[in-house]
C-alpha cells in the first residue's frame, strides 16, 4: 500500500513569493490534514479536508489556505511569504477524519524562505 | 498557549536502560493521548495511545502512563534500543470529535551504544 506522498520535498523561496504544496493520501483516505513544523513550537495544525471540505482550521493567518479534489488529493498554498514560513510541511491522511492512532503521515515538504 | 508540553527537549539514555520521556496537558477535554515517533527527514510515525478510562497501555517494549489528576503522561521505553534513537511527540486531543489534535514540542531521545 502505497505510503503518503508530498511534493516537493525541499524548495526554496524569496519573502513575498507563494508557494504550493501537495499531498496525495493514502488510497481510500478521505481526510486530509497539514502540520507545519518548527524547531521549539512541535507541529502545529493547520487544516484539515474531508471530501473535499474543510472540516477544521487551525490558528493561522489566511495567508495559509488549503483546498482538497475529488480524489482526496490536497494542496496547501502560502502566500506572500514571510522568513518565519520556513519550516517543515506534514501531510497526514486517515481514513475516518480525526480519529486518534490513525493518522499516516507524509515525509514532508521543507520550505525555505530567504 | 501551548496546551500540551515536553519540557525536556533531549534525553540520553544508555542502551539497555529504561528511557523515559513526559508530558503535560492543560486542557482537561483532553481524553484521548498518543505518542508519535520522528526519525529524521520521515513523517511522524503513530506508536502508542491511551483514553482517559485507562491508566496504563502496553505494547511491547512501550508503555504509556496517565495520571489524569495531574494532567500528565509518560512513555517508558525497556529495553532503550539504538534504533529508538527518534525525535518523540506527544498528542492529545478529545476521543470523540473532529477535534485537531494538539501536539507538544518534542523530545530528542539518544540512545548510546
Amino acid at each position: 500500500k502505497a505510503g503518503v506522498t508530498q511534493t516537493p520535498r525541499y524548495l526554496i523561496k524569496t519573502r513575498g513569493q507563494q508557494v504550493t504544496l501537495s499531498c496525495s493520501p493514502i488510497s481510500g483516505h478521505r481526510s486530509v490534514s497539514w502540520y507545519q513544523q518548527t524547531p521549539g513550537q512541535g507541529l502545529q495544525f493547520l487544516f484539515e479536508y474531508f471530501s473535499e471540505t474543510q472540516r477544521n482550521k487551525g490558528n493561522f493567518p489566511g495567508r495559509f489556505s488549503g483546498r482538497q479534489f475529488s480524489n482526496s488529493r490536497s494542496e496547501m498554498n502560502v502566500s506572500t511569504l514571510e522568513l518565519g514560513d520556513s519550516a517543515l510541511y506534514l501531510c497526514a491522511s486517515s481514513l475516518k477524519g480525526l480519529v486518534y492512532g490513525e493518522l499516516f503521515f507524509g515525509e514532508g515538504s521543507r520550505l525555505t524562505v530567504l | 498557549d501551548q496546551q500540551v508540553k515536553q519540557n525536556s527537549p533531549s534525553l540520553s539514555v544508555q542502551e539497555g536502560r529504561i528511557s523515559i520521556l513526559n508530558c503535560d496537558y492543560t486542557n482537561s477535554m483532553f481524553d484521548y493521548f498518543l505518542w508519535y515517533k520522528k526519525y529524521p527527514a520521515e513523517g511522524p510515525t503513530f506508536l502508542i495511545s491511551i483514553s482517559s478510562i485507562k491508566d496504563k497501555n502496553e505494547d511491547g517494549r512501550f508503555t504509556v502512563f496517565l495520571n489524569k489528576s495531574a494532567k500528565h503522561l509518560s512513555l517508558h521505553i525497556v529495553p532503550s534500543q539504538p534504533g529508538d534513537s527518534a525525535v518523540y511527540f506527544c498528542a492529545a486531543g478529545p476521543y470523540f470529535g473532529n477535534e485537531k489534535l494538539t501536539f507538544g514540542t518534542g523530545t530528542r531521545l539518544t540512545i548510546i551504544p
